[in-house]
């Protein structure tokens, strides 16, 4: 099966602009769809299919794919946003996850 | 309001046989595309993907995992079951059960259950 690699840390600033990218070979046929999970809680789907944002999820949060490429950018990253962000997507077996990257608010 | 929550064992032997049920509510398992993934992550580690079931009874294994995995539905009681044979301690962690929404493009899964931790130890 194939393989989402992600950044295991990024580090934003307070209300500055972060970008968290997942790459593999599934992403050139699928879109990816991005969770957020905070310590000792179920992930919370935030971007899914092209750029699609479930109810409730703020609109600082996106998503973009190019090749085999996929980005959740946060635009104007607030404390609440630190949290763990994972990638899945399709892939020719079933279903594959991101490694996941720790998202830290300065 | 969709919900979906875990249920089994917290803590089962090395070698015995794991089942989890997920009942869901807030939809039906027969609604047309509808689906029910299981879903781990051992402590402190990442998401991993076993397995998922549709309304159609299509079913889809991790790859890795496909020898000891069955997925089934009883659409009835509204409940997805996992089993898993021949559990070791690595097979230690949380397990999600999640809803699916899909196309041809992407498979999301949300919501989530709160989680289950299975500890398998002697």
């Amino acid at each position: 099966s194939s393989e989402l690699t992600q950044d295991p840390a990024v580090s934003v600033a307070l209300g500055q602009t972060v970008r968290i990218t997942c790459q593999g070979d599934s992403l050139r046929s699928y879109y990816a769809s991005w969770y957020q999970q905070k310590p000792g809680q179920a992930p919370v789907l935030v971007i899914y299919g092209k750029n699609n944002r479930p109810s409730g999820i703020p609109d600082r949060f996106s998503g973009s794919s190019s090749g085999n490429t996929a980005s959740l950018t946060i635009t104007g990253a607030q404390a609440e946003d630190e949290a763990d962000y994972y990638c899945n997507s399709r892939d020719s077996s079933g279903v594959v996850f991101g490694g996941g990257t720790k998202l830290t608010v300065l | 309001q969709v919900t979906l929550k875990e249920s089994g064992p917290v803590l089962v032997k090395p070698t015995e046989t794991l089942t989890l049920t997920c009942t869901v509510s807030g939809f039906s398992l027969s609604n047309a595309r509808m689906g029910v993934s299981w879903i781990r992550q051992p402590p402190g580690k990442a998401l991993e993907w076993l397995a998922h079931i549709f309304s159609n009874d299509e079913k889809s294994y991790s790859t890795s995992l496909k020898s000891r995995l069955t997925i089934s539905k009883d659409t009835s009681k509204s409940q997805v079951v996992l089993t898993m044979t021949n559990m070791d301690p690595v097979d230690t962690a949380t397990y999600y059960c999640a809803r699916i929404g899909s196309s041809g493009w992407y498979l999301a899964f949300d919501p989530w259950g709160q989680g289950t931790l299975v500890t398998v130890s002697s």
